[in-house]
């Protein structure tokens, strides 16, 4: 069975362009999250997308925003990027909606802003 | 707030010795579950286990084993004969399973394991 998939791998934007990621959840998973790892910060939450609809967000600005489809996959948008966005944005998934379930985790990606 | 401590940010030890790395947490919540997930220098984070609030047996897999304590508030992760292979960061994470229904994961700053051979 297919893990959690994001693309790009790498990506490297310049200061106020915007950018957009992207996760495909485990089969049959409904919950995405996203996450950003920092240098220095760990690794944060950003938001959460359970069947279609944004249940949760960090404290993060607006212009962090995204969408979760149909098909369960989602899209991580970043708008009027600054260099401290340069970071590890990584995609998890989970069967369905609760603490009890765990997230399993893509291999990111690596945004660098110069 | 929940609130995840790592004390330890670096460890390093020689091939074959047992390493134990702490995890302290701080919730509100009576029902939460506790987490300890593996980052090798890929970056993908690896799910290792999911302990919840109300079960404090501790756990042993092959070489790794946890201690969950109620009473200190503390869920650390022994690795017994340790191996180069485990060499990686290693995350400690919360979610509460009450509150307002956000069952996001909080994370520990991380422990940066180096098994030397």
């Amino acid at each position: 069975e297919a893990g959690v998939t994001q693309s790009p791998t790498h990506l490297i934007k310049t200061r106020g362009q915007q950018v957009t990621l992207r996760c495909s959840p485990i089969s049959g998973h409904t919950s995405v999250y996203w996450y950003q790892q920092a240098l220095g910060l760990g690794l944060q939450f950003l938001l959460w997308y359970d069947e279609g609809e944004e249940r949760n967000r960090g404290n993060f600005p607006p212009r962090f925003s995204g969408r979760q489809f149909p098909n369960y996959s989602s899209e991580l948008n970043v708008n009027a990027l600054e260099l401290e966005d340069s970071a590890l944005y990584l995609c998890a998934s989970s069967f369905g909606q609760g603490a009890f379930y765990e997230q399993y985790f893509g291999p990111g990606t690596r945004l660098t802003v110069t | 707030a929940q609130k995840v401590t790592q004390a330890q940010t670096e460890i390093s030890v020689v091939e074959k010795e047992d390493v134990t790395l702490d995890c302290v947490y701080e919730t509100r919540d009576t029902t939460y579950y506790l987490f300890w997930y593996k980052q090798p220098p890929s970056g993908e984070l690896v799910f290792l286990i999911r302990r919840n609030s109300f079960d404090e047996q501790n756990e042993i897999s092959g070489r790794y084993s946890w201690n969950f304590q109620k009473s200190t508030s503390s869920f650390n992760f022994t690795i017994t004969a340790s191996q180069v292979v485990d060499s990686a960061v290693y995350f400690c994470a919360l979610s509460e399973a009450g509150g307002a229904g956000s069952y996001q994961l909080t994370f520990g700053k991380g422990t940066k394991l180096s098994v030397i051979p």
